[in-house]
């Protein structure tokens, strides 16, 4: 699980204004992906990438956007339009996109809503 | 949504007790995989299974794979304390090749 890096681990904002979470890794992975975690909902998969300048939407896209201009990077951008993005969100990555590969995790930033 | 189900959403146990989480698919899953995420923590992978039918150990832990490939499990035999956390699988579904997470079992255990 190390190699995967996500700032701030903890992060405050107001209603109304976006805010990104950075991720980067240094595995040398293809695929990264976006998660967000509730309590007792799991773990959502809000957008992905199988490579650089390529990424999809995920199950809960609507109100988050990504970039993917570097291979090792994948911020995630928590828009004002998200009606609830108090949340804790997890960032992985993973050898490919393929359905085998181990997805690693970092270790989250809980972003605070006020 | 959800395509993949995972019972009990919370167990409760004895130290020493033994803990079995299930995971259902509606659909055939190619491979399933479990990850542990304590608390305050993130998912750590624990174990991936491919074949029908197979069955695999990791020291107290036993991890299933159904037969028709739709459905898995994990045992934990003896609870320890350090076995406290979320227990989640995985599997592509859908025809899509990114694993869907399930909504995880939390393990307590009481010493």
């Amino acid at each position: 699980d190390g190699g995967i890096t996500q700032s701030p681990k903890y992060l405050f904002r107001k209603e109304g204004q976006n805010v990104t979470l950075s991720c980067e890794q240094n595995l040398n992975h293809d695929a990264m992906y976006w998660y967000r975690q509730d309590p007792g909902q799991g773990l959502r998969l809000i957008y992905y990438s199988q490579i650089v300048n390529d990424f999809q939407k995920g199950d809960i896209a609507e109100g988050y956007s990504v970039s993917r201009e570097k291979k090792e990077s994948f911020p995630l951008t928590v828009t004002s339009a998200q009606k609830n993005p108090t949340a804790f969100y997890l960032c992985a990555s993973s050898y490919s996109a393929g359905g085998t590969d181990t997805q690693y995790f970092g270790p989250g930033t809980r972003l605070t809503v006020l | 949504g959800q395509q993949v189900m995972q019972i009990p959403q919370y167990q409760h146990v004895q130290e020493g007790e033994d803990f079995t989480t299930y995971c259902n698919s509606s659909t055939t899953l190619s491979n399933i995989q479990w990850y542990k995420q304590r608390p305050g923590g993130h998912p750590v992978f624990l174990i991936q299974l491919v074949k029908s039918g197979e069955v695999k150990k990791q020291k107290r832990l036993t991890f299933q794979f159904g037969e028709a490939k739709k459905n898995s499990s994990l045992h934990i035999t003896a609870t320890q304390t350090t076995d406290v956390g979320t227990y989640f699988c995985a599997g592509p579904t859908g025809g899509s090749y990114i694993p869907t997470f399930g909504r995880g079992t939390s393990l307590i255990v009481h010493p």
